[in-house]
């Protein structure tokens, strides 16, 4: 089935500094991407959609500035959270829909935790 | 807007019985697709079961099956024969326009 790889899993930096985040679809092209924030034991909030060639459309109150994304090719979508302060701390997803919804619907990254200290 | 309101933040269920999960939504559409996801402890996002709009036969996967009123808004997921590899998060989603909107969950667990 489609799998989106999500890269890091885990990543701790320092405050000021910028952590990139990547997912890629393996088996299939995602000309979109979904990337959501999940706070603890809360449900996913959608960031922004990345489109392949195109510019990220972000819902309101998300800084585009502070939060990166680029859409490079039909395999790669990066969020970059630059400038990182520790209440950007929190869990980070990707999403894609699959090759054909009817077989696969969307699928998910398995997250990336991030802790800014 | 769409809107998605699980009202039952944790539930419990003893292993091997069934428990029911309520999922209610609000929308202006007449197409779309409605899904419950689990998520683990690992944090990674199962798809459990979804549901498409137009049909009015309630999905079935394995254990899994809902109840899905549309004049209602209803989607409700039933879990039979509870494993303890069902304790989760569980999120009711909304979906149209290729975009979701995610309700805010009920933490399931199961009891051995």
């Amino acid at each position: 089935g489609a799998v989106v790889s999500q890269h890091p899993s885990r990543v701790i930096c320092k405050s000021g500094t910028s952590v990139k985040i990547e997912c890629r679809s393996l088996d299939f092209q995602a000309t979109t991407m979904f990337w959501y924030r999940q706070f603890p034991k809360q449900s996913l909030m959608l960031m922004a959609t990345s489109n392949e060639g195109s510019k990220a459309t972000y819902e309101q109150g998300v800084e585009k500035d502070k939060f990166l994304i680029n859409h490079a090719s039909l395999t790669l979508s990066t969020l970059t959270v630059t400038s990182a302060h520790p209440e950007d701390s929190s869990f980070y997803i990707c999403s894609a829909p699959g090759q054909g919804f009817e077989n696969y619907g969307y699928t998910f990254g398995s997250g990336t935790r991030l802790t800014v200290v | 807007a769409q809107t998605v309101t699980q009202s039952q933040p944790e539930m419990s269920v003893q292993e091997a019985e069934t428990v029911t999960l309520s999922c209610t939504y609000d929308t202006s559409e007449n197409n779309y697709y409605l899904f419950w996801y689990k998520q683990p402890p690992s944090r990674q996002m199962i798809l459990v079961i979804r549901q498409e709009a137009y049909k009015q036969q309630n999905a079935t996967e394995n254990r899994f099956s809902v109840n899905f009123q549309k004049a209602a808004k209803s989607f409700s997921l039933k879990i039979s024969d509870s494993q303890l590899g069902d304790t989760a998060m569980y999120f009711c989603a909304f979906m149209n326009f290729n975009q979701f909107y995610f309700g805010t969950g009920t933490s399931l667990t199961v009891i051995p």
